[in-house]
């Protein structure tokens, strides 16, 4: 299994409140990614990542933003949270090799109350 | 409009049952790959299918890339319960950002 861990697992938080995600990969991969998943919607790309310190929007990423100071670390973090980004998120990369297949981290839950 | 069209949303079907679910578009891919989540998990890859017309098998799963790289299928032959996930097919973009689009995906429940 790709060494990638999310962290925390599990989240609680208030509307209006900031919050960081972590993303950790042990595998040197470039190219990092967060998505999130909500019923009907399958996998949406937030911000992606090619490189240190080298960022970029996806197609929900309003809300959201993302820092990469180090090749294993991506965090994403929420401005402000509201009741719609109540999700799943998920962490994945991708080497430079292939056909940019991705492995995913086991994803974090996250409520906004 | 979705980029990728997944079919059908939800299938519950008896162990032994063989099935069918579609992954179509009207883009043409240079690519495509197919995952299987399972509840709690994240996504892992089965399979990429590079050229038009290709069959891939894993199994009892085998997978196909249209001729025209439009659509791609995947055939379960004798679902197991261990079967069950959602099903969700995949393209890279084509700008080498390496970012992947998701289909909806497809839910697979395979009843003992």
């Amino acid at each position: 299994d790709a060494g990638i861990t999310q962290s925390p697992r599990h989240k609680v938080t208030e509307t209006g409140t900031p919050v960081t995600l972590r993303c950790h990969q042990t595998e040197n991969h470039r190219y990092m990614y967060w998505y999130r998943q909500d019923p009907g919607h399958g996998l949406r790309l937030i911000h992606y990542s090619y490189g240190v310190k080298d960022t970029d929007k996806g197609e929900v990423s309003d809300g959201y933003s993302v820092s990469r100071s180090k090749t294993e670390d991506f965090l994403l973090t929420l401005e402000s949270a509201t009741s719609s980004q109540t999700s799943v998120y998920f962490c994945a990369i991708s080497g430079d090799r292939g056909r940019a297949e991705a492995f995913f981290g086991q994803g974090t839950r996250l409520t906004v109350v | 409009t979705q980029l990728l069209e997944q079919s059908p949303q939800f299938l519950s079907i008896q162990e032994g049952e063989n099935l069918t679910v579609y992954c179509n578009s009207s883009s043409v891919f240079s690519s495509l790959q197919w995952y299987r989540q399972e509840p709690g998990e994240g996504p892992v890859l089965l399979v990429t299918v590079v050229t038009g017309g290709e069959v891939k098998k894993l199994k009892r799963l085998t997978f196909q890339f249209g001729d025209a790289r439009k659509d791609s299928s995947l055939h379960i032959t004798a679902a197991q319960p261990g079967d069950t996930g959602l099903y969700l097919c995949a393209v890279a973009g084509d700008t080498g950002r390496r970012a992947l689009t998701f289909g909806s995906g497809t839910r697979l429940q395979v009843q003992p």
